[in-house]
């Protein structure tokens, strides 16, 4: 298994409040991204970072901000969390981009925006 | 945007039997892999394919990339118990694209 933790990996929180979500690896992989996971909408790329503080938007970024100070550590923030932000969270890595590039996944964050 | 569409959306199988499903896409893409997620964990790579008419086996599972490089397809045969879950294709359209992926496929073990 590739080693990539996400914490916590559970959350409950309000709507209004701040969240910040972390992804830790021990691979070494330049690239991280971040996903979300909803019912019927299958995975959904939030943001991704191609290297340290070097990140980009994915499909769904509104509402999220990401840091990456670490080649290890990716950080996803929700600035003021609503609850359509209620979801499951996935971290993953690749080492590279081209198409021969495959991605790993962490064990994800179930967050809850009450 | 692009999209993919896997089907079935879900299924029920019977110990011993073979399962079939496919994902189709809207555009051609370089790349297709096939992932299984069990409840309360992330999905787990099964197989990659990167070549249009490649066929790749893993145990029991075996995957192709279609010949038209707009779909591909998952095969599982002798299905066991531990095979349910939610399994999802993703392909991605250019070397430096996102990965897209399908809405899953639930297997589940007939009652």
């Amino acid at each position: 298994d590739a080693g990539i933790t996400q914490s916590p990996r559970h959350k409950v929180t309000e709507t209004g409040t701040p969240v910040t979500l972390r992804c830790h690896q021990t691979e070494n992989h330049r690239y991280m991204y971040w996903y979300r996971q909803d019912p019927g909408h299958g995975l959904r790329l939030i943001h991704y970072s191609y290297g340290v503080k070097d990140t980009d938007k994915g499909e769904v970024s509104d509402g999220y901000s990401v840091s990456r100070s670490k080649t290890e550590d990716f950080l996803l923030t929700l600035e003021s969390a609503t609850s359509s932000q209620t979801s499951v969270y996935f971290c993953a890595i690749s080492e590279a981009r081209q198409s021969t590039d495959t991605q790993y996944f962490g064990p994800g964050t179930r967050l809850t925006v009450l | 945007g692009q999209q993919l569409n896997q089907s079935p959306q879900s299924m029920f199988i019977q110990e011993g039997e073979d399962v079939s499903m496919n994902c189709t896409s809207s555009s051609i893409f370089n790349t297709w892999l096939w992932y299984k997620q069990d409840p309360g964990e992330g999905p787990v790579l099964l197989i990659a394919l990167y070549k249009a008419g490649e066929l790749t086996s893993n145990g029991r599972l075996t995957a192709q990339f279609g010949i038209t490089r707009k779909d591909s397809f998952l095969n599982i045969s002798a299905s066991i118990p531990s095979d349910v879950g939610i399994y999802f294709c993703a392909g991605r359209a250019g070397g430096q694209g996102n990965l897209i992926f399908g809405k899953g496929t639930k297997l589940s073990v007939k009652p």
